[in-house]
């Protein structure tokens, strides 16, 4: 069974230090894996996605995660957060090859204090 | 491009009543998804479609819910009758033809409140 993980409901950094959003998956297949961002009352915004190209995966914003099969992680990160980071992240992972075999992470709701 | 928009963006209704929920996709994209958003749950996947067929409809609550996609253009998602749990954010989204997982875009969500 395909199944996402984010392992923390809420992280509060300052800003100017690094962001880590942690995600982990479970998947039969070789999965796809994105990361996507919701600012308050808007709709998610694709920030980076791994496709089995390179396991490093730089996105927009200064975010990029990283692609480890042997730990089934997709970990999101940024060297230096912006107080407009402030946002919900969803971790996604897509399967079989349907947009419709998309499963959304409960989110995580970054909080960037000045 | 305008991106997905989708209108009402907010709904205020009472239980009992019909809603009607609208959506027009990016121009070009041939797949189109409802997903709602709530608290609780989070994002679920209510139905999609493909080249105006739906493909999976098994996220769809119950039989008061029911979603059409008359043309490439537009699509509606209809809730009949109402209940106060069906109180959520609800998104539309479109995709266009890509590998595995193209990106969804979505509109910014219709929130329906319903007494």
């Amino acid at each position: 069974a395909q199944s996402v993980t984010q392992l923390d409901s809420h992280v509060s950094v300052s800003e100017g230090t690094p962001v880590l959003l942690r995600c982990n998956y479970s998947s039969s297949y070789s999965p796809s894996l994105f990361w996507y961002v919701q600012h308050p009352n808007k709709g998610l915004q694709l920030l980076l996605k791994y496709t089995s190209a390179a396991t490093l995966v730089k996105g927009i914003n200064g975010f990029e995660a990283e692609f480890k099969k042997s730990e089934t992680s997709f970990h999101l990160t940024k060297p230096s957060a912006h107080m407009s980071d402030a946002a919900e992240y969803f971790c996604v992972v897509s399967w079989g090859g349907s947009q419709g075999n998309l499963i959304f992470g409960k989110g995580t709701k970054l909080s960037v204090k000045p | 491009d305008a991106g997905v928009i989708q209108s009402p963006r907010h709904e205020v209704t009472e239980m009992g009543q019909e809603v009607t929920l609208r959506c027009k996709p990016i121009s070009g994209h041939n797949s189109l998804f409802w997903y709602r958003q709530t608290m609780m749950r989070g994002l679920e996947l209510l139905i999609y479609f493909n080249n105006n067929v739906p493909i999976d409809d098994s996220g769809m609550p119950e039989d008061r819910f029911s979603a059409k996609m008359p043309n490439a253009s537009f699509s509606t998602l209809k809730i009949q009758p109402s209940e106060p749990r069906d109180s959520a954010v609800y998104f539309c989204a479109s995709s266009s033809p890509g590998p595995l997982g193209g990106e969804l875009f979505f509109g910014e969500g219709s929130r329906l409140t319903v007494l």
